[in-house]
């Protein structure tokens, strides 16, 4: 089955600057990477998701891009701010439906 | 509109005992999907159901079992409950069976004593 690695599994930012995080994948037939948000008590939130037809994708502050000869997949979220403080997990799927997610990145934004 | 709701919120369960949470999809969307996050670990696929079918299932023991109702809302079981049972048990709605994009609850904590 798919496995997917995530780093850093912890993330501590200054206010204003970029966090970036990283995540591999091993089935070469995963087609589609989202990322969540999940915030304390609460269900993973979808902020953006990718398909193996585009390299790159953005929508405001965050962008994901994809490399994948290299299998590997990246979240960057720019000018971060208190409420960019969470933990976020890549995930990877050949299925559509069965997603198999890294274990997360606990990210904190330095007021 | 209402987003997934599942309940409860909390359960509190001993050893052998059996649990049923419960989950009601985003209105118009008929698959539903469970997973288990373990405290400090991402979510792991448990089932998925479509149209009251199992469509897809994870790598779990039969003691855990799911079906799905008329109105697409979902029940997950999980009989002789284990410690390691303990977890946040999330569901996960979708417009269609091949729909990628994932909606989630909030979760059942579920803690087995």
């Amino acid at each position: 089955g798919e496995n997917v690695e995530q780093h850093p599994s912890t993330l501590s930012v200054q206010e204003g600057d970029s966090a970036v995080i990283k995540c591999t994948y091993s089935d070469s037939a995963s087609n589609y990477f989202p990322w969540y948000k999940q915030e304390l008590g609460k269900g993973p939130q979808l902020i953006i998701d990718i398909r193996s037809n585009v390299g790159e994708k953005k929508d405001q502050r965050i962008a994901v891009t994809l490399n994948k000869t290299a299998k590997h997949f990246s979240l960057h979220i720019t000018e971060t701010q208190p409420e960019d403080s969470a933990v976020y997990f890549c995930a990877a799927s050949p299925y559509g439906y069965k997603l198999s997610f890294g274990a997360g990145t606990t990210v904190t934004v330095r007021a | 509109d209402a987003g997934v709701t599942q309940s409860p919120t909390h359960l509190i369960k001993t050893r052998g005992q059996q649990v049923t949470l419960r989950c009601s999809p985003i209105s118009g969307h008929k698959s539903v999907s469970w997973y288990q996050q373990v405290l400090g670990q991402g979510p792991q696929f448990i089932f998925q159901y479509y149209e009251k079918e199992e469509r897809g299932r994870g790598n779990f023991p039969d003691r855990f079992s799911a079906r799905q109702f008329p109105n697409y809302s979902s029940e997950l079981n999980v009989n002789a409950l284990l410690l390691g049972d303990s977890a946040l048990y999330l569901c996960a709605s979708s417009l269609r069976v091949d729909s990628e994009k994932l909606f989630f609850g909030s979760g059942t904590q579920l803690s087995v004593l």
